[in-house]
């Protein structure tokens, strides 16, 4: 299956600072990433989709202005977590869609541990 | 919501199969069934797919009912880095479309 990769794997931070976590297609180029978080023994939810050269849609409740999504190029995306609390520590997961055919099917990243203090 | 229904844990021995149900009745005739799991501390890795055939590739087989309504994947030989948490997701056929996961199935493999 094609591959992502997320950078970094975890992350520790002080609170009111802000993180930047990258996602990338290593062999694929995805018009269409996608961002996740999951907090513990819960399940994935997404939080926002990200389509190359134009503003992220995000799910309801997630704030915008709060978690940026930079999508500047077709393998490469940017979720930067501004302002981070301790209710902000989560499993950060990215997914990027390859185009096959008519079907496209999402492969996800590794995720990022991020512990705000 | 997630459109999906599955049993929140199963256990499995090793060596032996696992079949894992997974009930999807208001699918629609447009929508794909989708398989991905989660090893722990890990991002969801994508199994297989399939439509109304059933499907087999080097990980898994899906066997879709003819009305579609439920489907099992079926890990012919499951061993111990099988332990996860398996995902049933129904998606629309085009487009870059988002997933929504549900709770999934914790499977347990034991030796």
């Amino acid at each position: 299956g094609a591959v992502v990769s997320q950078h970094p794997s975890r992350v520790i931070c002080k609170s009111g600072t802000s993180v930047k976590i990258e996602c990338r297609s290593l062999d694929f180029q995805a018009t269409t990433m996608f961002w996740y978080r999951q907090f513990p023994k819960q399940s994935l939810m997404l939080m926002a989709t990200s389509n190359e050269g134009s503003k992220a849609t995000y799910e309801q409740g997630v704030e915008k202005d709060k978690f940026l999504i930079n999508h500047a190029s077709l393998t490469l995306s940017t979720l930067t977590v501004t302002s981070a609390h301790p209710e902000d520590s989560s499993f950060y997961i990215c997914s990027a869609s390859s185009s096959a055919g008519v079907m496209e099917t999402q492969y996800f990243g590794p995720g990022t541990r991020l512990l705000v203090l | 919501d997630a459109k999906t229904t599955q049993p929140p844990s199963m256990d499995c021995a090793e060596g032996r199969a696992a079949n894992l149900p997974c009930n999807h009745s208001t699918i629609s005739g447009n929508e794909y069934v989708y398989w991905y799991r989660q090893i722990h501390s890990q991002g969801p890795q994508y199994i297989i797919h399939g439509l109304k055939n059933n499907e087999t590739n080097e990980m898994a087989s899906l066997i879709i009912t003819e009305d579609r309504k439920s489907s099992t994947l079926i890990l012919p030989h499951a061993t111990l880095r099988d332990t996860a948490v398996y995902y049933c997701i129904v998606r629309p056929l085009q487009g870059a479309q988002k997933l929504v996961f549900g709770q999934g199935t914790r499977l347990t493999i034991n030796p």
